[in-house]
């Protein structure tokens, strides 16, 4: 348990299917990050939410939906996902300084059919 | 562009000492993580550094030298649970993490 849980952690869905990854932390941190991780590639930064405002989309597409309800909460709604968007999803808490590091949670291995 | 450098696999033997070196070109510098991530599991940070120099931590320790643009994470007496991803990030100008596509490490009996 790292103080940030992810659900479900595995999923496996449809391209015309539509999904929500969950996010949560209650270590009092006021920003939270969704990653994409593929295989021997680099964490790619897809969305940021500071106070629950989103300050980071990097150009991702708007099959991606995030939603940040409160602070402690982060939602990734998918559809009409295509085959190369199955990853590894992680969602990060960060709180003030950014040497104190990101906590992250297990992620959601998400695979489209 | 910004990129960041690190072997993509690396193996050692148990009981041994093992170096992970990670370059990087950001635009700009305001500090290096280490982070360490089992198969399946969250990434768990390991380290920090922002000025030059040795950091020891238990058996791990990081070093960073700014000016060469480099950093390295020495484990030693490893151990078969130290058989993981590490993944170098650095901080940059507009306090972004770039991220490095990390390093396979594979410990031996």
């Amino acid at each position: 348990e790292t103080g940030v849980t992810q659900t479900p952690r595995h999923l496996v869905m449809g391209m015309t299917n539509k999904k929500s990854l969950k996010c949560e932390q209650h270590l009092g941190h006021n920003a939270m990050y969704w990653y994409k991780q593929s295989a021997k590639k680099p964490l790619e930064l897809m969305f940021v939410y500071n106070f629950k405002e989103q300050t980071e989309n990097n150009s991702v597409p708007s099959r991606f939906s995030p939603e940040c309800p409160n602070s402690s909460h982060l939602f990734l709604h998918l559809h009409t996902l295509q085959p190369e968007d199955s990853a590894l999803y992680l969602c990060a808490s960060s709180q003030g300084e950014a040497a104190d590091g990101y906590t992250f949670g297990s992620g959601t291995r998400l695979t489209v059919v | 562009g910004q990129n960041i450098d690190q072997p993509t696999e690396m193996t050692a033997t148990e009981g041994a000492i093992v170096q992970i070196n990670c370059t990087y070109q950001t635009s700009g510098f305001n500090g290096l993580f280490w982070y360490q991530q089992h198969a399946g599991e969250a990434p768990t940070f390991l380290s920090y550094n922002v000025l030059d120099g040795l950091e020891e931590k238990g058996r791990f320790s990081s070093f960073l030298s700014r000016s060469k643009g480099y950093s390295y994470l020495l484990l030693k007496e490893l151990q078969m649970k130290d058989s993981a991803s590490y993944l170098c990030a650095v901080l940059d100008s507009n306090y972004q993490l770039i991220w490095g596509a990390g390093t396979k490490l594979i410990i031996k009996p």
